[in-house]
């Protein structure tokens, strides 16, 4: 069984457009994650939930709307999508801050606006 | 605030040398030290971890000390192989604070036959 599964593996969209990303985990974590991945492997939170309730929201434009209807689920919504949008996005979850498990990560939804 | 440090990559090696990548934090307290390992195409896989001073975290080969003195969690393999070639990510966690994780900028290994 997958721990931590996101939908779809790979996107390509026009400029403009509106686009969700799902992710759902079975791993009994309490806290879910997004992170933005650009060319250059470099990671940059974007969201963290904490049981439903959001906890991080780092510098990122309000096109990008995260949510979560429950702990196992954190979906990531993007409107109005632009060229700079396109990157590898992850999902992970873990146990609290992960201090003591670390972190589980989902396979990864590439996506490309063309 | 908390910081991870990690060699720039690319690190290019012959099958069956001797790996280090280095890795040093900025962080208050007694952070949770990991490596994560990302393969071509995939997410990142926990590699190994230590949650205090002095411990050994080791996987597949893999070791790494935490080392409190140095402020440095060094990742070491006696002999790589060509499957090991990957992106490899130093990172800090703490408890009973903050939950944003800490990440370095990654080092990509590349191990020729």
């Amino acid at each position: 069984d997958t721990a931590v599964s996101q939908t779809p593996k790979y996107l390509v969209t026009q400029m403009g457009n509106d686009k969700s990303i799902k992710c759902e985990q079975n791993l009994g974590h309490d806290t879910m994650y997004w992170y933005k991945q650009d060319s250059k492997k470099f990671l940059k939170i974007m969201f963290s939930y904490n049981n439903k309730e959001l906890i991080i929201n780092e510098t990122v434009p309000n096109r990008f709307s995260p949510k979560s209807p429950d702990k196992a689920h954190l979906n990531l919504h993007i409107n109005s999508l632009e060229l700079g949008d396109s990157a590898v996005y992850f999902c992970a979850s873990s146990q609290g801050t992960g201090a003591e498990e670390g972190y589980t990560f989902g396979s990864g939804t590439r996506l490309t606006v063309v | 605030g908390n910081s991870v440090t990690q060699m720039e990559g690319p690190v290019t090696l012959s099958e069956e040398a001797f790996l280090t990548i280095n890795c040093t934090y900025t962080a208050t307290g007694y952070p949770s030290l990991f490596w994560y390992v990302q393969y071509p195409g995939e997410g990142l896989q926990l590699l190994l971890k230590a949650t205090k001073a002095d411990d050994k975290g080791s996987n597949k080969g893999f070791e790494a000390t935490y080392r409190k003195e140095t402020t440095s969690f060094h990742l070491e393999k006696g002999s790589v192989q060509v499957s090991d070639s990957a992106v490899y990510f130093c990172a800090l966690s703490k408890s009973g604070g903050s939950y944003i994780p800490t990440f370095g900028r990654g080092t990509s290994l590349i191990v020729h036959p």
